[in-house]
């Protein structure tokens, strides 16, 4: 089983739309995690970080829920530039590995006019 | 932009070459990773540097190998590659210690192709 899965889409939804992704991981002991936007042969960019219940900026949410081991996220009042891939991260505790990010596969989200 | 750099943003190779890729990571930042990430795919971890030692390692077979400088940049070697090696190579910067986020951020990355 891999460590972070996420729905891989594609979500089409009209502008104006609120979407959501989800994001399961596998470690509970899971200490940080982040989403990350990336754009069609562009590397991944930073768009959140979720270190407690959650996060906001603007119109995106992403909230963390340990008990499932669930991070989501919210997008309200969906744009035209928000069509890209969707990537969740979990950082889990120390181990051989550093400090490595542990990506799911991506959620493709498309907004249509 | 993250002021992360790499070089160089294309290559090709054939099977069995070697190739070393660049990376400078963001003024202040003292770590750097790198992941392979395939078509479809969600990046992969290969390895992580920190004040110039390897400081964790992912599932890579050893033709994967690092380097990282006293300014931090970093280089990725593999050696005798082969065809499932053809990927976007990315290499992410970020500031490891106490209290720190763990918010790591990427270069463009390269994208190998082997013949």
């Amino acid at each position: 089983r891999k460590e972070v899965e996420q729905d891989p889409g594609p979500f089409n939804v009209p502008e104006g739309a609120t979407v959501a992704f989800n994001c399961t991981y596998s470690n509970s002991a899971s200490q940080s995690f982040f989403w990350y936007r990336q754009d069609c042969r562009k590397e991944p960019k930073l768009l959140m970080s979720v270190y407690s219940s959650g996060n906001e900026d603007g119109r995106f949410t992403a909230q963390l829920n340990r008990a499932s081991q669930y991070i989501s996220l919210l997008i309200r009042d969906s744009k035209l530039s928000d069509s890209a891939t969707y990537l969740c991260a979990a950082v889990p505790p120390w181990s051989n590995s550093g400090y490595a990010l542990n990506f799911g596969k991506g959620t493709s989200l498309l907004v249509t006019p | 932009e993250t002021g992360v750099t790499q070089s160089p943003t294309h290559l090709i190779k054939t099977r069995g070459q070697q190739v070393t890729l660049r990376c400078s990571s963001q003024s202040g930042h003292n770590t750097v990773s790198w992941y392979q990430q395939a078509l479809g795919q969600g990046p992969q971890f290969i390895f992580q540097y920190y004040r110039e030692e390897e400081n964790g390692r992912g599932n890579f077979p050893p033709r994967f190998s690092g380097l990282q400088f006293p300014n931090y940049s970093s280089e990725l070697n593999v050696n005798a590659l082969e065809l499932d090696d053809s990927a976007l190579y990315l290499c992410a910067s970020s500031q490891a210690g106490q209290g720190v986020s763990y918010e790591q951020y990427f270069g463009p990355g390269t994208r190998l192709t082997v013949t």
